[in-house]
């Protein structure tokens, strides 16, 4: 079984520059998280979707944080702009439902420079 | 709040000692607690969990044992190996229909030969 897909792998980007991530969950799974990992922190919760609906969304800063589950399969988290404080790894998550396992992508190693 | 405190590392051990990585949280209600494991390069797998108290979960000879009057969830091995070296992670995943997963700040394993 194919596991939680994420692209890219890393990027590197200058201030107030935007850039997207995309993720492809396992299939069949209906519960997608979007996740913030600051180095040296654990991750952090952004986004959570339940098929194409957000169930959760109060840590997104949505000022310059949007994401859109399209059909309810990928995924993609967007920063415009970014700022300095934004680097980190940004991890993708699925489960079969709210209740269930979560399943870790790789994750997107974002610098802002 | 809720929140998940473990303890910090890096913990360096040598093969075979016994491991315990502390871990408290604060919550409402009955929360499920998780350890997640991250190998160097990898993204974070589920390494066990527990879903009530006095439940032990247990995975490849770690374990903890959910402890609420204590709200600890301590993980042990009683003999480490190199192969064990990673970071871990202390979660805890909230009652309701949300199932926001809430991580501690992760604690850095080296087993050294």
């Amino acid at each position: 079984e194919a596991g939680v897909a994420q692209s890219p792998r890393y990027k590197i980007i200058e201030k107030r520059q935007s850039v997207a991530f995309w993720c492809n969950p396992i299939s069949g799974h209906a519960t997608l998280y979007w996740y913030q990992q600051i180095l040296g922190q654990g991750p952090k919760l952004l986004i959570q979707f339940q098929n194409n609906g957000v169930v959760d969304d109060s840590q997104l800063p949505k000022d310059r944080f949007s994401a859109e589950r399209l059909k309810g399969v990928d995924s993609t988290l967007k920063i415009q702009p970014a700022k300095l404080e934004d680097s980190a790894v940004y991890l993708c998550a699925s489960s079969l439902g709210v209740r269930n396992e979560q399943f870790f992508g790789p994750g997107t190693r974002l610098t802002v420079l | 709040g809720n929140s998940v405190t473990q303890m910090e590392g890096p913990v360096t051990l040598s093969e075979e000692a016994f491991l315990t990585i502390n871990c408290t949280y604060t919550a409402t209600g009955y929360p499920s607690l998780f350890w997640y494991v991250q190998y160097p390069g990898e993204g974070l797998q589920l390494l066990l969990k527990a879903t009530k108290a006095d439940d032990k979960g247990s995975n490849k000879g770690f374990e903890a044992t959910y402890r609420k009057e204590t709200t600890s969830f301590h993980l042990e091995k009683g003999s480490v190996q190199v192969s064990d070296s990673a970071v871990y992670f202390c979660a805890h995943q909230s009652t309701g229909t949300a199932s926001k997963l809430t991580f501690g700040t992760g604690t850095r394993l080296q087993v050294t030969l």
